[in-house]
């Protein structure tokens, strides 16, 4: 069974600054997706980024980059020019293809953007 | 965009009373929906699977005679919350999946219910 770990419960950034964002999963799989959600205080669900598989190179979003280290099984997401917007909960989710869109979500990181 | 609505956005209701979440995808239909509930601080934890037409998946741990979920159209799915108590009290949130050849299978995210019960 997959699983998606972030090991970090909380983070803080001072505003313009950047910030990391750990993630894990362990697949046997070798084919999948991997995703960054944003939860603002709204609580509304947020796609930030996505990244398949099968491509080497790192999916970028404006301001959000993620480090996809395939053999590691990691998937990071970098946060250039924090802004106070991006104060919110923040999940990394792994999904198979073939598993119609079901989502296997991580704990969560709580960033805190300061001013 | 892909929007997915949820309705009602928050409610209340006494203990031993049935409480009805409906979801719906505006502009798009949506074969498979997912029904997640949401503790403070919390992740999202997969209540159950909801095909259109056929009977909802649920997950280990999940009652599915307390939670019945219905899926009778591509644009509508709804979670009935039976006799509910206090501990039932939580943030529903549902998300559906685009139908296959409409897309990725991405899955777009409602705004979610808060049920209190008291």
């Amino acid at each position: 069974a997959q699983t998606v770990t972030q090991s970090q419960p909380e983070m803080s950034v001072q505003e313009a600054e950047t910030v990391t964002l750990s993630c894990t999963y362990d697949t046997s799989e070798n084919n999948y997706y991997l995703f960054w959600y944003k939860q603002p205080p709204s609580r509304q669900m947020i796609l930030v980024i996505r990244q398949e598989a099968y491509k080497q190179q790192n999916a970028t979003e404006n301001r959000f980059s993620v480090n996809f280290q395939k053999a590691a099984k990691s998937f990071s997401l970098k946060i250039s020019d924090s802004q106070l917007g991006d104060t919110a909960m923040y999940f990394c989710a792994f999904m198979k293809p073939s598993n119609t869109g079901k989502l296997i979500f991580g704990q969560g990181t709580t960033l805190q953007v300061k001013p | 965009g892909a929007v997915v609505s949820q309705h009602p956005s928050w409610v209340i209701c006494k203990s031993g009373t049935s409480v009805k979440i409906e979801c719906r995808s505006l502009d798009f239909q949506a074969t498979t929906m997912f029904w997640y509930r949401q503790f403070p601080k919390q992740s999202l934890m997969l209540m159950a699977t909801s095909n259109e037409g056929s009977k909802a998946t649920y997950e280990q741990g999940v009652e599915k005679d307390k939670f019945l979920i219905n899926h009778a159209s591509l644009t509508l799915s709804t979670l009935t919350v039976t006799s509910a108590h206090p501990e039932d009290s939580s943030f529903y949130i549902c998300s559906a999946v685009r139908s296959p050849g409409q897309g990725v299978d991405e899955q777009f995210f409602g705004p979610g219910t808060r049920l209190t019960v008291l």
